[in-house]
């Protein structure tokens, strides 16, 4: 069974500081790979993609991937309290399948 | 540009009442369309996807249903819904195969 894991957290970082998001997959062919927001009582939000090996920078966001390690990772600068929300990770095996989400992990950004 | 419109927000049903909730997308054409579940302390459960007219795959197995009537028509339904099947609905679409999805404001349904 495909699975994509997340730790659930809460994570809770003081403002201003880097918070660290990580979601490990368990399908070594997994092609793209996302990062949703999700406030609380809203649908998700897609606010990084990412698909080859390396970093890639958004603003204060920062996607990073190994596929090598099956493991990807959003880091968020400056964090602020209206980051707080829970950030989904989801994994595409290949084309013609549907997203597969990690349960998410919770931010909580304390001003 | 693209939109996705999903109703009703909210939905409260008794058990074994039917249930009917339509999501339609606005500015593109022949869109890939799913329906997932979210319950409470759950993840995103895919439930159905669509690649085109009439062309439904199912994930879980389950006394819900889809229907794809239009091009941009996304209909989810049950005959009978069961207390189970409360939780947070959403649809969303996505363009070329390996995009990311763009997700409706929502239905939560309770089922009572």
């Amino acid at each position: 069974q495909k699975e994509v894991e997340q730790n659930s957290g809460p994570l809770s970082v003081p403002e201003g500081a880097i918070a660290s998001l990580n979601c490990t997959y368990s399908d070594r062919g997994s092609q793209s790979f996302f990062w949703y927001r999700q406030y609380s009582g809203k649908s998700p939000e897609l606010i990084m993609s990412i698909y080859s090996n390396g970093d890639k920078e958004d603003g204060r966001f920062t996607a990073q991937l190994n596929k090598a390690s099956q493991y990807v990772s959003l880091l968020i600068r400056d964090s602020q309290p209206s980051d707080s929300a829970t950030y989904l990770c989801a994994v595409k095996i290949q084309a013609g399948t549907a997203l597969i989400f990690g349960k998410g992990t919770t931010l909580s950004v304390s001003s | 540009s693209q939109t996705i419109h999903q109703w009703p927000a909210t939905l409260v049903q008794p058990v074994g009442s039917p249930l009917s909730l339509e999501c339609t997308v606005e500015g593109t054409s022949n869109p890939n369309l799913y329906w997932y579940r979210q319950a409470a302390g759950r993840g995103l459960q895919l439930l159905f996807y669509s690649v085109g007219i009439g062309q439904i795959s199912s994930e879980v197995p389950q006394n819900l249903s889809a229907s794809r009537p239009q091009d941009r028509q996304f209909i989810l339904s049950s005959k009978k819904l069961l207390l189970s099947d409360s939780g947070f609905y959403l649809c969303a679409w996505s363009g070329a195969a390996n995009y990311g999805y763009t997700f409706g404001s929502g239905t939560r349904l309770t089922v009572v």
